[in-house]
């Protein structure tokens, strides 16, 4: 079983909607997670950050963790054709949250439609 | 402000040929990395140099070496390359470790 767990996609939602993306973990020592938004032939950028378990919110993105279900979510209202990117999760079992022990999700494909 | 800069943004090379990837930052960080995309594997870490003086090896570092010539820039190169390395590298850099990382826009290399 992978460390980390994201469905590819692609997900085509209309403008305006909630979307909703996810990632499965297996390694309970995570401890810091992030959500990266790369758009195409770009390099990734940091989103959210939070650490252990909680929601965080930030203008129309919200991040969410459940340790107990190694599950974390990110949320993003009104979408708008801008969000249109690949979404990466990671993750670091570090005490420290040091970048060089940062696991990868895949990443999944949102297209938002005008 | 630059950021991370990355050159060349494309690359072609044959079987056995060596390259070298620049990498450089205007931002005064301690912690550079370098990292390579592929398609169903996600970014996986090739090296990292945590500060200046200091490099060492992530998740997949065979076959590649890196320099950290100065604090701004941190290169990475391929020896002889195989079919294998065809790839998009990403450099990063962080003001600390545990900084968020801030990425380059990548060199997109194909070995034939």
């Amino acid at each position: 079983q992978k460390e980390v767990e994201q469905d590819p996609g692609p997900l085509s939602v209309p403008e305006g909607a909630i979307v909703s993306l996810n990632c499965t973990y297996s390694n309970s020592a995570f401890q810091y997670f992030m959500w990266y938004r790369q758009y195409s032939r770009k390099g990734p950028e940091l989103l959210m950050y939070t650490y252990s378990s909680g929601n965080k919110e930030d203008g129309r993105f919200t991040a969410q963790v459940d340790k107990s279900s190694k599950y974390i979510s990110l949320f993003i209202r009104d979408s708008q054709p801008s969000d249109s990117a690949t979404y990466l999760c990671a993750m670091s079992e570090d005490s420290g949250g040091s970048n060089y022990k940062l696991t990868f999700g895949k990443g999944t494909l949102l297209t938002v439609n005008p | 402000n630059a950021g991370v800069t990355q050159t060349p943004k494309f690359q072609v090379l044959k079987t056995g040929q060596s390259m070298t990837l620049q990498c450089a930052q205007d931002m005064n960080h301690n912690s550079m990395y370098w990292y390579r995309q592929d398609p169903g594997m996600g970014l996986r870490l090739i090296y990292y140099s945590a500060s200046e003086g200091t490099t060492d090896k992530g998740e997949v570092p065979n076959g590649y070496n890196v320099s950290r010539l100065n604090k701004r820039e941190f290169s990475l190169r391929l020896e002889s390359a195989a079919p294998s390395q065809t790839s998009v590298y990403f450099c990063a850099s962080s003001a600390q470790q545990n900084s968020p990382l801030h990425f380059g826009n990548g060199t997109r290399l194909t070995v034939t």
